[in-house]
């Protein structure tokens, strides 16, 4: 199966601030790769796919880049409603494994 | 809007059985690439199941052997039967539509396992 590594695994920032949240797969998965935010008791919610396309409707605030192995979310201006768990999910080889998730926490 | 309604968790011993239920609505699941993804207490996304339009399945080895997608065409419901439960299988079970990214997603149903 192909691993997903996250970094970091908590990230504390404050409303306003840039942060970039990094995805490496164990093998190379070209541009086959999702991101997803999560809020407790609800389901993820997909934010990105095919590395660096925005979901419709996700704020323009977010976005993506990477290719093979190595993958970054970045959001450029934290707002209140984004404090929430992220995860990266490659679709390249099943299983379509999932990252262990980032925390983005409010300092 | 494509709306998913998971149920059929609940608590069952170790060694048991389960059936999930997932129905969909504003879509046609037999024409939809349909996926299980699971979530266990506090922890990360596990990816299950899948299901092609042509009935094609593919497992996470975690569940191949003990668990069965499957639909119901008329019914528009997709299914997840559990067999020989364990402990480690406790979580909350999404049923989700798509083949790469997953863009609509049930609210989940929870299943614990435990004597």
């Amino acid at each position: 199966d192909i691993q997903m590594t996250q970094s970091p695994s908590t990230l504390s920032a404050s409303v306003g601030d840039r942060v970039t949240i990094t995805c490496r797969a164990s093998q190379s998965i070209g541009s086959w790769l999702a991101w997803y935010q999560q809020k407790p008791g609800k389901a993820p919610n997909l934010l990105m796919y095919d590395a660096s396309s925005l979901e419709s409707g996700v704020p323009s605030r977010f976005s993506g880049s990477g290719f093979g192995t190595e993958f970054t979310l970045t959001i450029s201006s934290l707002q209140p409603d984004d404090f929430a768990t992220y995860y990266c999910q490659q679709y390249s080889l099943y299983p379509h494994t999932f990252g262990q998730g980032t925390k983005l926490e409010i300092k | 809007e494509p709306q998913l309604v998971e149920s059929g968790g609940g608590l069952v011993h170790p060694g048991g059985s389960l059936r999930l239920s997932c129905a969909a609505s504003g879509f046609t699941v037999s024409s939809n690439y349909m996926i299980w993804v699971r979530q266990a207490p506090g922890k990360g996304l596990e990816w299950v199941s899948i299901i092609y339009g042509d009935g094609y399945t593919y497992y996470a080895n975690s569940v191949k052997g003990r668990f069965t997608i499957s639909r119901h065409n008329s019914e528009n419901t997709l299914y997840l039967q559990m067999n020989s439960l364990r402990a480690e299988d406790t979580a909350v079970y999404y049923c989700a539509r798509g083949r790469r990214m997953l863009a609509n997603w049930g609210q989940g149903t929870l299943v614990t396992v435990s004597s």
